[in-house]
């Protein structure tokens, strides 16, 4: 059950758009339309932002958008805010043996 | 109003055993799968285990498979991780959370309970 691949930090400025990728394999990423993104403020659980690849729960801000091309899922967060400063991770569902595998994590940055 | 509340963490010796309970509040228990997930000190997620709605379809990730026990109890609207042979590197946060309704993904979190194994 190996981590899905995900870019250890990246940054934006306010109001500029950042993309976090997030890269498996044929098996998981690739093999399903349910991907799933995390937020995660520090000391705080994770909140769901994205699932089924790019589909929002309610209550999410629309700056907050997924997409998948092959094996590599993306979240692009537009319009940057301060508050998006975070750690966020991708999951995907991986068939019933391996069921489910999260990214490592992506530190985003508000400069 | 979703709530997940966990409890049972705490600290054990290797080769110990705990149970961790989640009590479920808000919405109707019976008809969602359930999930534990974890996280080590200053690491990543990682999911460890799955219950469907029914209790039918069980599933372990690796790392505790042969070791750690899912279950639920609908009456009680509970979720229980039953851990036993306990390693250090199962010290962790354990999160409860409630899979999206007829698809994959986590919804709803609880906030945590943290299971410390050392000696």
């Amino acid at each position: 059950q190996s981590a899905l691949t995900q870019p250890r930090s990246v940054s934006g400025s306010p109001g500029q758009s950042v993309t976090i990728s997030c890269t498996g394999t044929s098996s998981d990423v690739g093999g399903y339309n349910y991907v799933s993104w995390y937020q995660q403020h520090p000391g705080k659980a994770p909140k769901l932002m994205i699932y089924d690849v790019s589909k929002r729960p309610s209550g999410v801000p629309d700056r907050f958008s997924g997409s998948k091309s092959g094996n590599t899922a993306s979240l692009t967060i537009s319009g940057l805010q301060a508050e998006d400063e975070a750690d966020y991770y991708c999951c995907s569902y991986a068939g019933s043996y391996t069921f489910a595998v999260f990214g490592g994590g992506t530190k985003l940055t508000v400069l | 109003e979703v709530q997940l509340v966990e409890s049972g963490g705490g600290l054990v010796k290797p080769g110990g055993s705990l149970r961790l309970s989640c009590a479920a509040s808000g919405f109707t228990f019976s008809t969602y799968s359930m999930n534990w997930v974890r996280q080590a000190p200053g690491k990543g997620l990682e999911w460890v285990s799955s219950i469907s709605s029914s209790g039918t379809y069980i599933y372990y990730a690796d790392s505790v498979k042969g070791r750690f026990t899912i279950s639920r109890d609908t009456a009680k609207s509970s979720l229980y991780l039953q851990m036993n042979s306990l390693r250090a590197d199962d010290t962790a946060v354990y999160y409860c959370a409630r899979d999206v309704f007829g698809s994959y993904g986590f919804d709803y979190w609880g906030q945590g309970t943290l299971v410390t194994v050392s000696s």
